[in-house]
């Protein structure tokens, strides 16, 4: 079955800098990678998604880039706020199945004013 | 706009009592799932209904039963709760037809089995 790896595990920046997330999958037949937010108390919402026929897929700050080849992904935020603070979670959908989304173990990511 | 609604936001049950975790979103969703959270092990799915009428088991669904009442509704059902049963549970929707894409979640039910 898949596998994904997230790292790291907390990451603390300054505000207005950048932060990097990244995740590897094992299952080369994966084609979905979501990403998720989870503010304390709240269910995850889902912040931007890629597919495997796109390199690199950008949402104002947000932004999720795709290396196939070496079956990684990662989450790209730009000039980060405070309420940039919260847990996120990448996610691969191998096969394409209901039952195939598996979810790394999250990022706690702290904004330092 | 209600989204995704869990009840009840808290739950603190004894080993061997029963429960519901009821679920109903309101998006017209066709796909609704259950999740559970525990610290460090990320989102594991205990079971989905891909349409109504329709469910089937996910990655962690020992000790668990479910019920696609109708469109709207996927209740979670505890028959006799155990300790490792303590865990916080998401229910989730997302329009298209079990592909598991673009989940919407719920705000969550907090468990404890004691």
């Amino acid at each position: 079955g898949e596998n994904v790896e997230q790292h790291p595990s907390t990451l603390s920046v300054q505000e207005g800098d950048s932060a990097v997330i990244k995740c590897t999958y094992s299952d080369s037949a994966s084609n979905y990678f979501p990403w998720y937010k989870q503010e304390l108390g709240k269910g995850p919402q889902l912040i931007i998604d890629i597919r495997s026929n796109v390199g690199e897929k950008k949402d104002q700050r947000i932004a999720v880039t795709l290396n196939k080849t070496a079956k990684h992904f990662s989450l790209h935020i730009t000039e980060t706020q405070p309420e940039d603070s919260a847990v996120y979670f990448c996610a691969a959908n191998s096969g394409g199945g209901a039952d195939g989304l598996t979810f790394g173990k999250g990022t706690h990511l702290i904004i330092q004013p | 706009n209600a989204g995704v609604t869990q009840t009840p936001k808290f739950q603190v049950l004894k080993t061997g009592q029963s429960m519901t975790l009821q679920c109903a979103q309101d998006m017209n969703h066709n796909s609704m799932y259950w999740y559970r959270q525990d610290p460090g092990m990320g989102l594991r799915l205990i079971y989905y209904s891909a349409s109504e009428g329709t469910t089937d088991k996910g990655e962690v669904p020992n000790g668990y039963n479910v019920s696609r009442l109708n469109k709207r509704e996927f209740s979670l059902r505890l028959e006799s709760a155990a300790p490792s049963q303590t865990s916080v549970y998401f229910c989730a929707s997302s329009a298209n037809r079990g592909t598991n894409e673009k989940l919407f979640f719920g705000s969550g039910t907090q468990l404890s089995v004691l």
